[in-house]
This record gives structure tokens, sequence and C-alpha cells, in this order.
């Protein structure tokens, strides 16, 4: 089976901390994503990669970077974390083409006090 | 610019009975669309997917939806709810503007409540 992984189930921050968010997938999948999902919003697109170093801006990049070193591996930065950043990070990876389903990650609820 | 919209935060339905979930999409040209569902504490799990052909499209779990190009919706189906469906439901459509990947717009899920 397909498997993403993503390191936290829940983390905890302060205002103004940096935080890492990882996630490895082991399907050898070109593209991977990273959403935040919030009641009522639906999932939102913050970033996504198609290869290696290759990223893109999602629909809500503000406050967020991103860093692709090695194809299984697709990490989320929030440079200083903020209240407002507190929510449910989901990972998502898929193979090419506009047909491919998307493989999550369990997601990590994210709280910044 | 594409969008979806799941018109019901919740839908309660009784075991057995049939249920549905709405979803209507905007796009440019052909659409592609999906459903996911979303179990407590998990990440979301692919459901079913319509990209041509056959307006009635079946997926996991005994789930289906039917394409309506003329209406542009996209509603997933059941014909025996079980308490077990309850989960919360998202509708998505492929990002055909866009180059790159396979990117989904979202719509705002729809929680599914079935009770005994």
């Amino acid at each position: 089976d397909v498997k993403v992984t993503q390191s936290s189930r829940y983390l905890v921050k302060r205002t103004g901390e940096k935080v890492f968010l990882e996630c490895v997938q082991d399907m050898d999948h070109e593209n991977m994503f990273w959403y935040r999902q919030d009641p009522g919003l639906g999932l939102r697109l913050i970033y996504f990669s198609y290869d290696v170093k290759m990223k893109e801006k999602g629909d809500i990049p503000e406050g967020y970077s991103v860093s692709r070193e090695k194809k299984e591996r697709f990490s989320l930065i929030l440079e200083s974390a903020s209240t407002n950043q507190t929510s449910m990070y989901l990972c998502a990876s898929s193979g090419q083409g506009g047909q491919e389903k998307l493989f999550f990650g369990s997601g990590t609820q994210l709280s910044v006090l | 610019a594409q969008s979806v919209a799941q018109p019901e935060d919740q839908v309660n339905v009784a075991e057995g009975n049939p249920l549905t979930v709405k979803c209507t999409y905007s796009v440019s040209g052909n659409p592609y669309l999906f459903w996911y569902v979303q179990y407590p504490n998990r990440g979301l799990q692919f459901l079913l997917k319509y990209i041509t052909g056959d307006n009635l499209v079946k997926g996991s779990y005994g789930f289906e939806a039917e394409f309506n190009k003329s209406q542009t919706s996209f509603h997933l189906k059941k014909p025996s709810a079980l308490v077990s469906d309850s989960a919360l439901y998202f509708c998505a459509v492929r990002d055909i503007l866009r180059n790159a990947g396979n990117m989904l717009t979202f719509g705002g899920g729809t929680r599914l409540m079935v009770k005994p």
C-alpha cells in the first residue's frame, strides 16, 4: 500500500517559533502537496512540488515556505509561527497526470500559542 | 478560476435509507471530479472519480456519483447507508488551468451522520 507519513500527529508551538512539518512518501511519486484544513473552509493548497527542488505556490502561501531536496520528502516551514496558523496540515502525493488520485497522510494538528 | 461548492454542512440519514451528498462545480473546459472521505483522526481517502465516459461512476464502499454537465453537479450517492459511513466527505475538481502537477480544488466538506 502507498504510504504518506507525516512526522508528527500533534504539535504545540509558541508564536514566533520556526516550525518544520515533514512528509515522506514511499511510492516514488513526482507530485507532493501541502494543504491546510479548517472547519467550513475545506482543504486549501499551500504549496506543491512536481519534482525535486521544484515548487509552486498554491492558494495560501503567505507565511509558509517549502523544501524538496529528495523526491520522497517534502517539508513545510513556518518561518515565524502565528496563532492564525493553528490548523490541521495535510500532506499528499500523486503520480503524474490529471487523472491521478491523491494519497494523503494522517495529518498534523498544529497549535500555535 | 475553478471552484467547488458543497451546500450542506451536514447531512443526517437513518441507517438503511439512501443518502445523497451534494456537490456543484465551476471550471473552464472539462472537469475532472473526485470524492474523498475523511474518517475521524485520519487523512483523506479516495472514493471515486469522474474523468470521461459514463456519467454514473462507481467507487469504494458501495458509493457512486452522478456527473451532470448541464447542472454542473457531481452528487455522491449510496442506496443504503451504514452507520460506518458517518464521516466527512469532500468533493474536489482538478484545476485544468494550471500546467503542473495534479492540483485539486476542494469543497468545504459535508459531514454525514448515519443514525441507527
